[in-house]
């Protein structure tokens, strides 16, 4: 168990809105990741961080944003949800000062946009 | 461009019948390979990593083996309990991304 805690872990909204989900650490990590889990997909990476107000994006970044105020969280929002943003998000993190170990997942937010 | 590809998508076994899973990759330079167990509902959970051609890791049914090319899940005489989807995923030199397949879901039946 990594420390991570994913909130909501189930959200319908509507189409256009603005959603936040939540991605709470409590070991300290330096690095943090926004994944989506999609049917015939797999994980793929939307952001990432490197550290408070450190962010980059990954292969699907468009249609997401990131902050990054406090070590502990790191925050993903859609800023106005479309239906194919309806997935399973995931926020990891991987240990270390380069970040480059293994990655352990928090247990996941179900998102359906209507 | 970087790839990873599991097969076979989808596996029946019977409790005790051996079998293995594949993870074959491109990638321009991989710094590990790492295996996944995931259950219906719940995130990723890691298992193994493996980083250079010819390592082996065991955890109990399961071993994972890596060449320069694919990766092998064995899993010696499962059990019910082993049944879950089984993902992927490795992580470039230039970069912490990492490149998930798209996973193999192993049901064992009693």
């Amino acid at each position: 168990d990594a420390g991570i805690t994913q909130s909501p872990r189930h959200k319908v909204t509507e189409t256009g809105t603005p959603v936040t989900l939540r991605c709470h650490q409590t070991e300290n990590h330096r690095y943090m990741y926004w994944y989506r889990q999609d049917p015939g997909h797999g994980l793929r990476l939307i952001h990432y961080s490197y550290g408070v107000k450190d962010t980059d994006k990954g292969e699907v970044s468009d249609g997401y944003s990131v902050s990054r105020s406090k070590t502990e969280d790191f925050l993903l929002t859609l800023e106005s949800a479309t239906s194919s943003q309806t997935s399973v998000y995931f926020c990891a993190i991987t240990r270390g000062i380069w970040g480059n170990t293994e990655a352990f997942f928090g247990q996941g937010t179900r998102l359906t946009v209507v | 461009e970087d790839q990873v590809t599991q097969s076979p998508e989808a596996l029946r076994l019977q409790e005790g019948e051996s079998s293995s899973l594949n993870c074959s990759y491109t990638v321009s330079g991989l710094r590990g390979l790492f295996w996944y167990r995931q259950d219906p509902g719940k995130g990723p959970e890691f298992l193994f990593t493996l980083y250079s051609a010819g390592e082996e890791k065991e955890k109990e049914r399961l071993k994972a083996t890596l060449t320069k090319k694919e990766s092998f899940l064995h899993i010696t005489a499962p059990k019910p309990e082993d049944s879950a989807t089984y993902l992927c995923a490795v992580q470039t030199s230039t970069g912490n991304q990492f490149y998930f397949g798209t996973g193999t879901s192993l049901t064992v039946i009693p």
